[in-house]
């Protein structure tokens, strides 16, 4: 299966605190994209990882691509409120990144001041 | 730069109307991108094109129709509106030529479609 399951579905935490969100499936895939959504708005490209193992940073945002390239996670450093979103991540559909998704059911974050 | 404008944000619609929801982009894009998006369901393809006069079908394009006349235009065309139609519809499109080809999709802000 293609499929991408993400956990937690739901998170609440306080400012200040630390998060890992998951992102897997059972097949292997070529690259994976973490994007976030923020309410009435489209979502927006924050990373992506291609290489099995790879480690990016983004400010506090610190994405992993496993070894055997059939998961991801996201990590968040001393969660800010304007952290609060749904955050998707997304593999191609096939072989190559032409942007046709398979996403997964995202993860909503919610950071209390 | 206005990116990808989709029209309009919110339809209320009965069963068995019709409409079409409009996207247009001004960056020049190859790829554009039709996706739906349903609570904790994450998005699914429905439509795409890789260019003008090219369309396919994606994941579920059942009671949805697109055209792609031009480089900058792709709107979704519901035929006889179902309740399973309510969604969120998002438009995407991508540059995916040689040097620019990122992989990153740019979205619309959305078209809220509710079926009764």
């Amino acid at each position: 299966t293609q499929l991408l399951e993400q956990s937690p579905q739901f998170l609440s935490i306080q400012e200040g605190e630390n998060l890992t969100v998951y992102c897997n499936s059972s097949s292997v895939f070529s690259s994976l994209q973490w994007y976030r959504q923020e309410p009435g708005e489209g979502p927006v490209l924050l990373v992506t990882v291609v290489t099995g193992g790879e480690v990016k940073k983004l400010k506090r945002l610190t994405f992993q691509f496993g070894d055997a390239r059939k998961d991801s996670s996201l990590h968040i450093t001393a969660a800010q409120p304007g952290d609060t979103g749904l955050y998707l991540c997304a593999r191609p559909r096939g072989s190559s990144n032409t942007g046709k998704l398979i996403f997964g059911q995202g993860t909503t974050l919610q950071v209390k001041p | 730069n206005a990116g990808v404008t989709q029209t309009p944000k919110f339809r209320i619609l009965k069963i068995g109307q019709s409409m079409t929801l409009q996207c247009a982009q001004d960056m020049n894009h190859n790829y554009m991108y039709w996706y739906r998006q349903d609570p904790g369901m994450g998005l699914k393809l429905i439509y795409y094109s890789v260019g003008a006069g090219i369309t396919d079908k994606g994941e579920v394009p059942n009671g949805y129709n697109v055209s792609r006349s031009t480089t900058e235009d792709f709107p979704l065309r519901l035929e006889l509106a179902a309740p399973s139609q309510t969604s969120v519809y998002f438009c995407a499109s991508s540059p995916f030529s040689g040097a620019k080809n990122t992989g990153e999709l740019f979205f619309g802000e959305g078209s809220r479609l509710t079926v009764l």
